[in-house]
């Protein structure tokens, strides 16, 4: 099975800052990676699929980049509707798995 | 717009059977354009995949559930099932339904809102 791990699993930023999150696979993926935004209390939101293809109506803040076994999600200018926890997600295996997620504050 | 809706008990004793009724609306579950997943998500813990079916009616399970879980599908009522045997504390989460989209890089495009479920005598 393919293994996701996140880094940071959390972190704290203002508002207008710019935010990285690394993803990282336990083997290479290709560019088979979706990035998903769980806000508190609702569920996930798909963000970006196939590692940088924004979903429709995502704001272009929004980026995602990398292949083989390293990925990042960056938001270019964090605004408080981003708070919440980020999860990338491989499609390259049959058994899909999901990283451990990165909590964004402000 | 396309709707999914996760529904069942919310309380299982434990070593009895969960099951979970998903109902998609706006989209149609016969497409070959879409596969439909089960996921869960233990209180403040990560995403848990759990398994999928396609239209074909083939299935693919998590290996650390796949002994326990069964998904189907019934296209009469457009309605998507999961089953847990034997649960134990451990299967406490909340339990979400997703279209997945096939393509050349297959995502989850669409989430219901989730069915919490506890594991408790």
């Amino acid at each position: 099975d393919i293994q996701m791990t996140q880094s940071p699993s959390s972190l704290s930023a203002s508002v207008g800052d710019r935010v990285t999150i690394t993803c990282r696979a336990s083997q290479n993926i290709f560019t088979y990676l979706n990035w998903y935004h769980q806000q508190p209390g609702k569920a996930p939101k798909l963000l970006i699929y196939g590692t940088s293809n924004l979903q429709n109506g995502v704001p272009a803040r929004f980026g995602g980049g990398g292949s083989g076994t390293d990925f990042t999600l960056t938001i270019s200018s964090l605004q408080p509707e981003d708070i919440g926890t980020y999860y990338c997600q491989q499609s390259h295996s049959t058994v899909l798995s999901f990283g451990s997620g990165t909590k964004v504050e402000i | 717009q396309v709707q999914l809706q996760e529904s069942g008990p919310g309380l299982v004793k434990p070593s009895q059977s969960l099951s979970l009724i998903c109902t998609v609306s706006g989209s149609s579950i016969t497409s070959g354009t879409y596969f439909w997943t089960w996921i869960r998500q233990s209180a403040g813990k990560g995403l848990e995949w759990i398994g999928h079916i396609y239209v074909s009616g083939n299935t693919i399970y998590n290996p650390s559930l796949k002994s326990r879980v069964n998904i189907s599908v019934d296209t009469s009522k457009g309605q998507l099932s999961l089953k847990v045997a034997s649960v134990t504390a451990a299967d406490t989460a909340v339990y979400y339904c997703a279209r997945g989209l096939l393509g050349v890089f297959t995502h989850f495009d669409y989430w219901g809102q989730g069915a919490p479920v506890t594991v408790s005598s």
